[in-house]
């Protein structure tokens, strides 16, 4: 089944700690994408990817890190500078990250700050 | 003002009822339009691109006014299933989100 993962479903952060979200996707996609959404509000991009070994800043980079070593694979690293981590993260791919094609989501990941 | 704007509802309807959604958006080069429904605590989910001479899918119709920067979403004969928070999606070279309508349709 081609797909989009992401790992954990529920993830919890103390205070000080660096946590990294895991997503994979086989749909042999180019662009990846690491969304934020928290309650009431739209998605916003945090980085993306349009190819292997590059990534780019979105909206809200700042307190976030992530790597695109490989093609299925963009974790995103949320670092002790994030403030206010919690919320619902999603990740997202698309055939690639130039035209106007669909982008399609993982489950997602609920980080919650203990 | 936000890049696009949705009315966050809810909107409660009767099962059967026609209900529509509008959606503004601030950037008048904006490429392409899409509507993407969102479960409860669920990833969003493409629904139906929107095309300039407007389209319509099974229940669904989506409709697009680039002069007055809206698009609509119909849908008729609502069904319990189709309640959700549903997105207007704008793609300005990036896909902006909206904060998405919620649908509650009732028995």
């Amino acid at each position: 089944d081609g797909g989009i993962t992401q790992s954990p479903k529920y993830l919890f952060r103390k205070e000080g700690q660096n946590v990294t979200l895991s997503c994979e996707q086989n749909l042999n996609h180019d662009a990846m994408y690491w969304y934020r959404q928290d309650p009431g509000q739209g998605l916003r991009l945090i980085y993306y990817s349009q190819i292997v070994n590059d990534f780019q800043k979105g909206d809200i980079a700042e307190g976030y890190s992530v790597s695109r070593e490989k093609k299925e694979s963009f974790p995103l690293t949320v670092t002790s500078a994030q403030k206010n981590p919690t919320a619902f993260y999603l990740c997202a791919s698309s055939v690639d990250g130039w035209g106007q094609e669909t982008q399609y989501f993982g489950p997602g990941t609920r980080l919650l700050v203990l | 003002r936000k890049e696009v704007e949705q009315d966050p509802g809810p909107f409660n309807v009767p099962e059967g009822a026609t209900v529509a959604f509008n959606c503004t958006y601030s950037n008048s080069a904006s490429q392409s339009f899409f509507w993407y429904r969102q479960d409860c605590r669920k990833e969003p989910k493409l629904l139906m691109s929107v095309y300039s001479s407007g389209n319509e899918d099974g229940r669904f119709t989506a409709q697009l006014n680039r002069a007055s920067q809206y698009i609509s979403l119909l849908i008729r004969d609502s069904k319990l299933s189709d309640s959700a928070t549903y997105l207007c999606v704008v793609n300005t070279g990036k896909l902006i989100f909206g904060q998405g309508t919620t649908l509650q349709v009732k028995p």
